[in-house]
C-alpha cells in the first residue's frame, strides 16, 4: 500500500543553519507530494507541493524536488529562522483518490 | 474569505457517551475530509466526501464512527459509545473542485476530544 516515511525528530538547529528533512514514499502510480507545516498552536498549512516527477515545489525559502527514481521528496532550506520552528509533515495523494497519507511528522526547533 | 471551521474546539466527555463533531468547509469546496491526529498514530485519514456521498470511508476505525454531509456543505462526525482510545484531535479539510489528486486541502483548526 501507499506509505510515507520521514526522518524522526526532534531536529534542533541554530539560526541560519541549513535544513534537510528526509522524506521517502511508497506508492502505486504517480502520486502528488506535499509538505504541510503545523506551527505551535495553529492548524495544518500547506507549505509546498509537486504533482509530477522532477517538479520542484517552493515557498518561504523552502524547496523540495519530486524524485521518482529515488522515491523521495526531501525538504530543504538554506538558512532557517527561529520562526520556522514547527512540525513538518510529508504527505502523498494518489491521483485516483482524495485522501492524504502522512508521514509521522518531524519536529524542528530553531535556536537563536 | 472564511476558512474551514470546526466546532466545538474542545470536547471532554465520559467513556460510553456519544459525541458529534461539526465541520463547515470553505464555501464552494466540493470535497471534504476527516482526519485524526493522535500521539500514538500520527495523522490518519478517516473518511472523504465528494458532495454528499462518501466514496472512501476506509479509515473509519470501527462501526462506532459514522459521518454524514448534507447540502454539499456541513459535515458531522459522530462517535458512539466513546472509548479512551478515541481521544485525539479531529481535523476536517476541504478542497475545491478540480482534479482531486492534485488539489490542495485546506485544514480547519481541529476539535480536541478527550474521553475520560
Amino acid at each position: 500500500g501507499n506509505s510515507v516515511t520521514q526522518m524522526e525528530g526532534p531536529v534542533t538547529l541554530s539560526e541560519e543553519a541549513f535544513l534537510t528533512i528526509n522524506c521517502t514514499y511508497t506508492a502505486t502510480g504517480y502520486p502528488s507530494l506535499f509538505w504541510y507545516v503545523q506551527y505551535p498552536g495553529e492548524g495544518l498549512q500547506l507549505l509546498l507541493k509537486a504533482t509530477k516527477a522532477d517538479d520542484k515545489g517552493s515557498n518561504k525559502g523552502f524547496e523540495a524536488t519530486y524524485r521518482k527514481e529515488t522515491t523521495s521528496f526531501h525538504l530543504e532550506k538554506g538558512s532557517v529562522q527561529v520562526s520556522d520552528s514547527a512540525v513538518y509533515f510529508c504527505a502523498l495523494k494518489n491521483n485516483q483518490g482524495g485522501k492524504l497519507i502522512f508521514g509521522q511528522g518531524t519536529e524542528l526547533s530553531v535556536k537563536p | 474569505g472564511a476558512g474551514v471551521s470546526q466546532s466545538p474546539s474542545n470536547k471532554v466527555t465520559e467513556k460510553g457517551k456519544d459525541v458529534e463533531l461539526r465541520c463547515d468547509p470553505i464555501s464552494g469546496h466540493t470535497a471534504l475530509y476527516w482526519y485524526r491526529q493522535s500521539l500514538g498514530q500520527g495523522l490518519e485519514f478517516l473518511i472523504y466526501f465528494q458532495g454528499n456521498s462518501a466514496p472512501d470511508k476506509s479509515g473509519l476505525p470501527s462501526d462506532r464512527f459514522s459521518a454524514e454531509r448534507t447540502g454539499g456543505s456541513v459535515s458531522t462526525l459522530t462517535i458512539q459509545r466513546t472509548q479512551q482510545e478515541d481521544s485525539a484531535v479531529y481535523l476536517c479539510a476541504s478542497s475545491p473542485p478540480g482534479t482531486v489528486g492534485r488539489s490542495e486541502q485546506f485544514f480547519g483548526p481541529g476539535t480536541r476530544l478527550t474521553v475520560l
